[in-house]
């Protein structure tokens, strides 16, 4: 069981409409992030939350729009997306302070496809 | 800047032989590392750390890495494969990148095969 919840697990929009990827997780940690997945690919950064503060944005297209409303929870506002957004969203968590090794924690993902 | 080299994008065994995955890594500092193993359609699953204690490293599902500074390598094995085994496995290094923030480099990925 993964302590990083995500919804949905699969979402199909079109190009003009607007809708949310969300997370939660309950382990206490203070960094939240989102990674994007294309097939056969590994994981690319694009956002990271520390202390509900966005402090890393991997020059993300405006489309996306993360939000971070308490330490718990994290959001990706999608709009006007393109076919080539189409990947699997992944959330993870992670430690900050001292004990942070950089280990992070992944839900399962949201597949995202995009017509 | 770090860097992650995984050789080989496709290994394919026989259930109940040898798993070998390479790693190699780039660091100017002392590095964090870290397998992580991604089923079909799902999330990343940690396999196993190397956190500057033991340089041989145990992890779940039978898998172990031993990290060698010497040779700037982590690679992962595990001595007999099984079919539950077939994924796509990531080794990673972390990277303080500003503050408090660390920051993960991921390889390119290795897609284990297991056959009957």
């Amino acid at each position: 069981d993964t302590e990083v919840t995500q919804t949905p697990k699969h979402l199909v929009m079109g190009m003009t409409n607007k809708k949310s990827l969300k997370c939660e997780q309950h382990m206490g940690h203070r960094a939240m992030y989102w990674y994007k997945q294309k097939a056969k690919k590994p994981p690319e950064l694009m956002f990271v939350y520390s202390y509900e503060k966005l402090s890393i944005n991997e020059s993300v297209p405006s489309r996306f729009s993360p939000e971070c409303p308490n330490s718990s929870l994290l959001n990706l506002h999608l709009h006007a997306l393109q076919p080539e957004d189409s990947a699997l969203y992944l959330c993870a968590s992670s430690r900050l302070g001292v004990t942070n090794t950089g280990e992070l924690f992944f839900g399962e993902g949201s597949r995202l496809t995009v017509l | 800047a770090q860097s992650v080299t995984q050789l080989g994008s496709h290994v394919s065994v026989s259930e109940g032989a040898l798993v070998l995955l390479r790693c190699n890594y780039s660091s100017s500092v002392p590095p964090y590392l870290f397998w992580y193993v991604q089923y079909p359609n799902q999330g990343l699953q940690l396999l196993l750390k190397y956190t500057s204690a033991a340089t041989l490293v145990k992890g779940i599902n039978g898998f172990e890495a031993e990290f060698k500074k010497s040779e700037t390598s982590f690679h992962l094995t595990k001595p007999s494969a099984h079919m539950s085994d077939a994924a796509e496995y990531f080794c990673a290094v972390s990277d303080r990148s500003g503050g408090s923030n660390y920051k993960l480099t991921f390889g390119k990925g290795t897609l284990l095969t297991v056959n009957p």
